[in-house]
């Protein structure tokens, strides 16, 4: 069974730019969720979604949104990027929202903002 | 004051080894995860736990709700186990597990 793929792993973009990053669930998995990784911030949440509906958003600005599709492949976008906004960015899928599903993590994509 | 604490930050250990990695809380909780992050980024989940114990190989974790503590032990330590080791808490208490918050993460080195 092929696990939780994002995509790119790599991106450039420059101040003022938009982005947008992709991730594909293990078959079977309804829920994503997404997280922001700095040095100095660590992991941070961002959303949940399941079956197509965002479930809870983390305390990021408006600048950062995100979406599923009915396939339950999710994207996330960031608007004017920032500098700060450079980061490893993981997403992670499970079979359902509840805390007895297991969460499987992708390899993540890592933004510079220059 | 964090709601998560981990302790150490760091920890450099010989091979063969025991060694254990610490997690405070102070938020009411369903579940603890303890994660793995290998240097190039990707993140395993190793334990989900709400109580007592669990094992896997030579990895075991416990859990003292009442206490809000949990404990990551690592038996007989390998250069492979270096990484960095995570616990993560569901910010809504029975709720949604992917709303979590994150421990600063404990550097493990493993010296052969």
């Amino acid at each position: 069974k092929a696990g939780v793929t994002q995509t790119p792993r790599y991106l450039i973009k420059t101040r003022g730019q938009q982005v947008t990053l992709s991730c594909s669930p293990i078959s079977g998995h309804r829920s994503v969720s997404w997280y922001q990784q700095t040095p100095g911030q660590g992991l941070q949440f961002l959303f949940e979604y399941f079956s197509e509906t965002q479930r809870n958003k983390g305390n990021f600005p408006g600048r950062f949104s995100g979406r599923q599709f009915s396939n339950s492949r999710s994207e996330m976008n960031v608007s004017t990027l920032e500098l700060g906004d450079s980061a490893l960015y993981l997403c992670a899928s499970a079979v359902s929202v509840g805390v007895e599903s297991p969460l499987h993590f992708g390899n993540g994509t890592r933004l510079t903002v220059t | 004051k964090n709601e998560v604490e981990q302790s150490p930050q760091n920890l450099t250990a010989q091979e063969g080894e025991f060694i254990t990695i610490n997690c405070s809380y102070s938020v009411g909780i369903s579940a603890l995860h303890w994660l793995q992050q290998h240097p190039g980024g990707g993140i395993v989940s190793l334990f989900m736990l709400s109580s007592g114990k669990k094992k896997h190989g030579r990895l075991i974790a416990t859990i003292n709700i009442q206490e809000k503590h949990s404990s990551l032990h690592i038996t007989a330590s390998h250069p492979r186990d270096s990484a960095v080791y995570i616990c993560a808490l569901p910010m809504n208490y029975g709720g949604s597990q992917g709303n979590l918050i994150f421990g600063k993460g404990t550097k493990l080195s493993v010296k052969p």
